[in-house]
């Protein structure tokens, strides 16, 4: 079965240090992933999609980037976060409505 | 480009009384559309979708939605809620490629 992994699932850093968050998925090949952020009052945004190995798509400009070094491997970085970086990030894989979500991670930048 | 707008932040609701949480939806291209709920603590959940065939969508736990192409809208309903009903609802559009964007949400708090 299909499984998603992704940590750490709390994060207090201060503004202008670096960000690495990792999601790893288990159980099938080449998925389709996603980085989500969930801010309040916001909903779910989609940050990033990605079809395959290096292929990273961003739907809105921002502080933060994504990489795929691995077919299921999908890290969110920033060079130096932002107050505005704060949320609940959600990776996620699959397709259409059959979409996966991670367990998160509550970064809160101060 | 698609967009999903869901036009109330907050619907208090009395137990046993009828919601409707309204979907506004746009997008040049055909899409599939769904909603889904949050539960205090806990992921998300798909509640139903709207792939194709029949405009009226029933999902689970009594909730059903009507897709509406000339209006652009999915409208989330039920006829009577429950305690357990509190939750926050999301409308998702999607299109044949398969990303999904989410409206800001819907919170429901239903009280006795």
């Amino acid at each position: 079965s299909q499984t998603i992994h992704q940590w750490p699932a709390t994060l207090v850093q201060p503004v202008g240090s670096p960000l690495s968050l990792e999601c790893t998925v288990e159980g099938t090949s080449n998925p389709n992933l996603y980085w989500y952020r969930q801010a309040a009052g916001r909903g779910l945004q989609l940050l990033f999609y990605s079809v395959g190995i290096g292929q990273i798509s961003s739907e809105v400009p921002q502080n933060l980037s994504a990489s795929r070094p691995q077919d299921r491997q999908f890290i969110l970085s920033s060079k130096k976060l932002l107050l505005s970086d704060s949320g609940f990030y959600l990776c996620a894989w699959g397709i259409r409505e059959k979409l996966f979500f991670g367990s998160g991670t509550q970064l809160s930048v101060l | 480009a698609q967009s999903v707008t869901q036009l109330d932040s907050q619907v208090p609701v009395f137990e046993e009384a009828p919601v409707e949480l309204r979907c506004n939806y746009s997008s040049s291209v055909s899409v599939y559309l769904f909603w889904y709920v949050q539960y205090p603590n806990q992921g998300l959940q798909l509640l139903l979708k709207y792939l194709s065939g029949s405009t009226l969508v029933k999902g689970i736990n009594g909730f059903e939605a009507e897709f509406n192409k000339s209006q652009t809208s999915f409208h989330l309903r039920k006829p009577s809620v429950h305690i357990s009903d509190t939750a926050e609802y999301f409308c998702a559009v999607s299109d044949s490629w398969g990303k999904l964007q989410f409206g800001a949400g819907t919170q429901v708090v239903v009280t006795p």
